[in-house]
């Protein structure tokens, strides 16, 4: 079946760097993937539409100048956490539309922990 | 703006029961309803996917069910086992890109 991948599944970073998360859909070309963020306790929240070949949609209260995504091909999407803080600490979760069924797929989730 | 809201919150039950989490949401205009289990700590498992035309979906000891006129979706866990015990999610995408919307969640704990 569709398989989506995120690399890494767990990273920690020191507060004022900057972290790079990517999602690949490995069986099948997503021109949308998208991305959510989950918090403790907390149900999933998406983040922004990421479109391949444009600019991504923001959903309202997160700053884009600080969640940068770049989806470069139709296989891969990147979330870049710019000048994480603790706060920034969090599951991030990406999925990726599979046009051939309407239906999206879930990547295995990435836990970001800014010290 | 979707809405998607699950009842309850968090249940405690006693292993071999059977259980329903219930999942509501308030746009009806959705292309399909999917529900999933999250173990603590953990990424998303899908369970089940039942499309906007479809009336309920069976994989083993789960049976998902949609009324979309109602915006309601049950998901039925027959025999429940302590394996069980996890944080099952319901997801709606809708609206042009079909954003997924998730519920809030239900708890599950089964007991031995």
């Amino acid at each position: 079946g569709a398989v989506v991948s995120q690399h890494p599944s767990r990273v920690i970073c020191k507060s004022g760097t900057s972290v790079k998360i990517e999602c690949r859909s490995l069986d099948f070309q997503a021109t949308t993937m998208f991305w959510y963020r989950q918090f403790p306790k907390q149900s999933l929240m998406l983040m922004a539409t990421s479109n391949e070949g444009s600019k991504a949609t923001y959903e309202q209260g997160v700053e884009k100048d600080k969640f940068l995504i770049n989806h470069a091909s139709l296989t891969l999407s990147t979330l870049t956490v710019t000048s994480a803080h603790p706060e920034d600490s969090s599951f991030y979760i990406c999925s990726a539309k599979d046009p051939g069924k309407e239906t999206q797929y879930f990547g295995p989730g990435t836990r970001l922990l800014v010290l | 703006k979707q809405e998607v809201t699950q009842i309850p919150a968090a249940l405690s039950v006693p292993e071999g029961e059977n259980l329903v989490l219930n999942c509501s949401f308030t746009d009806s205009a959705i292309y399909n309803l999917q529900w999933f289990r999250q173990d603590p700590g953990k990424g998303l498992t899908s369970l089940l996917l039942i499309q906007s035309s479809q009336r309920e979906q069976t994989s083993g000891r789960l049976n998902a069910s949609l009324d979309k006129s109602s915006g309601r979706s049950t998901l039925y866990i027959a025999a429940s086992q302590p394996g069980d015990s996890a944080t099952y999610l319901c997801a709606v995408p809708s609206g042009g890109y079909q954003k997924v919307t998730f519920g809030t969640g239900t708890k599950l704990q089964v007991i031995p």
